[in-house]
């Protein structure tokens, strides 16, 4: 079973749309997060979440929107789609006091 | 500002030339420094946490350790499959809450 899923694993869209990525963990991990890869490899934390509520709020326009349905979900949501946000996202999960992260597999988005 | 470097960015490696990658860290409020693998199209993967200076972890023919400035992880006969990009992160409590910042990664090539 995959611990961190995420959907979908590529996303191409045109400029001006909003899409949705989910993501979904089973390891019963408390702290959920969504960081982001450019094109240079440098990942940045863009949200993260604990028992659903959000404690890390990093600096990324307001355009983008997590949502945590429940404790093992933790969905992003990007409005009015630019150019720039064309990156791979990664989920990822952790425990507190326990071993780093596990992340997902990522979803490649793709602004045209 | 808190920051951390990883260095070299690339590195090709004959199998079994050992060597060293390097991540140096200027950042207060360290909680741990943490080592991934990531391959092509993957999301990283863990592989050690360092808490404390002098500190050492070892899996298989990888092995990191700790000083108060930098980590290194040595990887010791390295064969095709090691092949990826390992990246460091460092883990900082701000305002009563976690922070991690990831190195930009070192690519690693070993050639058969």
């Amino acid at each position: 079973d995959t611990a961190v899923s995420q959907t979908p694993k590529y996303l191409v869209t045109q400029m001006g749309n909003d899409k949705s990525i989910k993501c979904e963990q089973n390891l019963g991990h408390d702290t959920m997060y969504w960081y982001k890869q450019d094109s240079k490899k440098f990942l940045k934390i863009m949200f993260s979440y604990n028992n659903k509520e959000l404690i890390i709020n990093e600096t990324v326009p307001n355009r983008f929107s997590p949502k945590s349905p429940d404790k093992a979900h933790l969905n992003l949501h990007i409005n009015s789609l630019e150019l720039g946000d064309s990156a791979v996202y990664f989920c990822a999960s952790s425990q507190v006091g326990k071993r780093g992260y596990t992340f997902g597999s990522g979803t490649r988005l793709t602004v045209v | 500002e808190d920051q951390v470097t990883q260095s070299p960015e690339a590195l090709r490696l004959q199998e079994g030339e050992s060597s060293s990658l390097n991540c140096s860290y200027t950042v207060s409020g360290l909680r741990g420094l943490f080592w991934y693998r990531q391959d092509p199209g993957k999301g990283p993967e863990f592989l050690f946490t360092l808490y404390s200076a002098g500190e050492e972890k070892e899996k298989e023919r990888l092995k990191a350790t700790l000083t108060k400035k930098e980590s290194f992880l040595h990887i010791t006969a390295p064969k095709p499959e090691d092949s990826a990009t390992y990246l460091c992160a460092v883990r900082l409590t701000t305002s009563g809450t976690y922070k991690y910042i990831f190195g930009t990664g070192t690519r690693l090539k070993v050639l058969a």
